[in-house]
């Protein structure tokens, strides 16, 4: 019973390379959601996918995209990292977009710009 | 914009007694109030939620309190133990799609 899984667990870019972080959920959740946690500011949510085939921006979508590639999976992708994206990453699921439902975390990825 | 504030960002208590954090938030129209856990490395778990129809929730030694006039809902914990040192974060729905977290409280139980 994996619940949300995100791959890679850790990773180390150099200023303007390209990366794509993986989220997949086996719960049949039908939203995902990407957050940054950096210290003392909480979780910040920078793209949600209310459903399989729409992506919405949340509080900080600046240098970020997103792909639902299907009901199960939900990417992150930078384009040119930066050090400001340090960061550590969570992809989170919920069984609909109606924020009255508890979300499901995957490990989060820890990722170091250079 | 909507947010989320969370006091205290610290909090150091002796083992045995109770621990409570607060949270404030600003959409009226916010009706689902969950806490989570995160251990230290790990992923944030949802502890316990409340809705807004009622006013307390148990479980065990947790509970969470909430107050709509004030906008305000608490997380309690009796009895603290050493394995509740984590970060607790509270969060509240904006907007009907997202969900706003506050920033967070680190909790030390000193054993």
């Amino acid at each position: 019973n994996a619940g949300v899984t995100q791959t890679p667990k850790f990773q180390v870019l150099k200023t303007g390379q390209s990366m794509t972080l993986q989220c997949a959920q086996d719960m049949n959740h039908n939203s995902m959601y990407w957050y940054r946690q950096d210290p003392g500011m909480g979780l910040r949510l920078i793209y949600y996918s209310a459903s399989e085939g729409t992506t919405d921006k949340g509080e900080v979508p600046n240098g970020y995209n997103v792909s639902r590639l299907n009901k199960r999976e939900f990417s992150l992708r930078l384009e040119s990292a930066a050090p400001s994206q340090t960061s550590v990453y969570f992809c989170a699921s919920s069984h609909t977009w109606d924020s009255n439902q508890p979300q499901h975390f995957g490990d989060g990825t820890r990722l170091s710009i250079l | 914009g909507e947010n989320v504030e969370q006091h205290p960002s610290t909090l150091s208590v002796q083992e045995g007694d109770s621990a409570v954090i607060k949270c404030t938030y600003s959409d009226s129209a916010s009706n689902y109030f969950p806490w989570y856990k995160q251990e230290l490395g790990k992923r944030p778990q949802l502890i316990i939620d409340i809705r807004s129809n009622v006013g307390e929730k148990k479980d065990q030694r947790i509970a969470v309190t909430l107050n709509k006039t004030a906008k305000h809902f608490s997380l309690h914990i009796t009895e603290t133990q050493p394995e509740d040192s984590a970060v607790y974060f509270c969060a509240a729905p904006s907007g009907g799609f997202k969900t706003i977290f506050g920033a967070g409280t680190r909790l030390f139980v000193k054993a």
